[in-house]
């Protein structure tokens, strides 16, 4: 069963920083491209960034570009999201997410891992 | 303002047939494969549709997609209580290098 288990989530004051990691599990985790995707409260779906299996490939949403960084340690088959320089507008919970297999559509996701930045 | 472009909201009775549309343009929806969300209260999105239209393992044929041109729609037929959920669809935008979703709709069923 793939597990993807969100972690490192909680109130951080603006300008701060926090690390978020996914734990991923039930899966050949170095076969498959991962994403961040997050919901402010009451808000729609945002994807913020992608990483390809070997970490050759990462993509940012304007949003995020320069201020979070992606990464992801296959040994560990854990992702990992680095957020500095944070703001009320990055005020959501964060969900890991993988594509099903053979096609396109984020398939698998987190239960999700909420940060409030808030002084 | 998200990059696609959904309803706000639809309704419809229970048993009846309900569509969702999604707007975009070439370099989304018109370019690439079409996936659709279904969020219920408090819990993560589901994946409904992936592909324009296939549908994953477990979800039922009553849940389907198309795409046509620079749109997509969702197609829900026999509607139940159940349903009432917010729907997204989602697409790679290849201009901006980016996943993109819609703002989402929230589906009522009357």
């Amino acid at each position: 069963e793939v597990q993807l288990v969100e972690s490192g989530g909680g109130l951080v004051q603006p300008g701060g920083s926090l690390r978020l990691s996914c734990a991923a599990s039930g899966f050949t985790f170095s076969s498959y491209t991962m994403n961040w995707v997050r919901q402010a409260p009451g808000k729609g779906l945002e994807w913020i960034s992608s990483v390809s299996r070997s970490s050759t490939n990462i993509h940012y949403a304007n949003s995020v570009r320069g201020r979070f960084t992606v990464s992801r340690d296959n040994a560990k088959t854990s992702l990992y999201l680095q957020m500095n320089s944070l703001t009320a507008d990055d005020t959501a919970v964060y969900y890991c997410a993988r594509d099903i297999t053979g096609g396109n559509g984020f398939h698998h996701w987190g239960q999700g891992a909420l940060v409030t930045v808030s002084s | 303002q998200s990059v696609l472009t959904q309803p706000p909201s639809v309704s419809a009775a229970p048993g009846q047939w309900v569509t969702i549309s999604c707007s975009g343009s070439r370099s989304n929806i018109g370019d690439n494969y079409v996936s659709w969300y279904q969020q219920l209260p408090g819990t993560a999105p589901q994946l409904l549709i992936y592909d324009n239209n296939k549908r994953p393992s477990g979800i039922p044929d009553r849940f389907s997609g198309s795409k046509s041109g620079t749109s997509a729609t969702l197609g829900i037929t026999g509607l139940q209580t159940g349903d009432e959920a917010d729907y997204y669809c989602g697409t790679w935008d290849s201009s901006l290098s980016a996943v993109v979703f819609g703002g989402g709709t929230k589906l009522t069923v009357l």
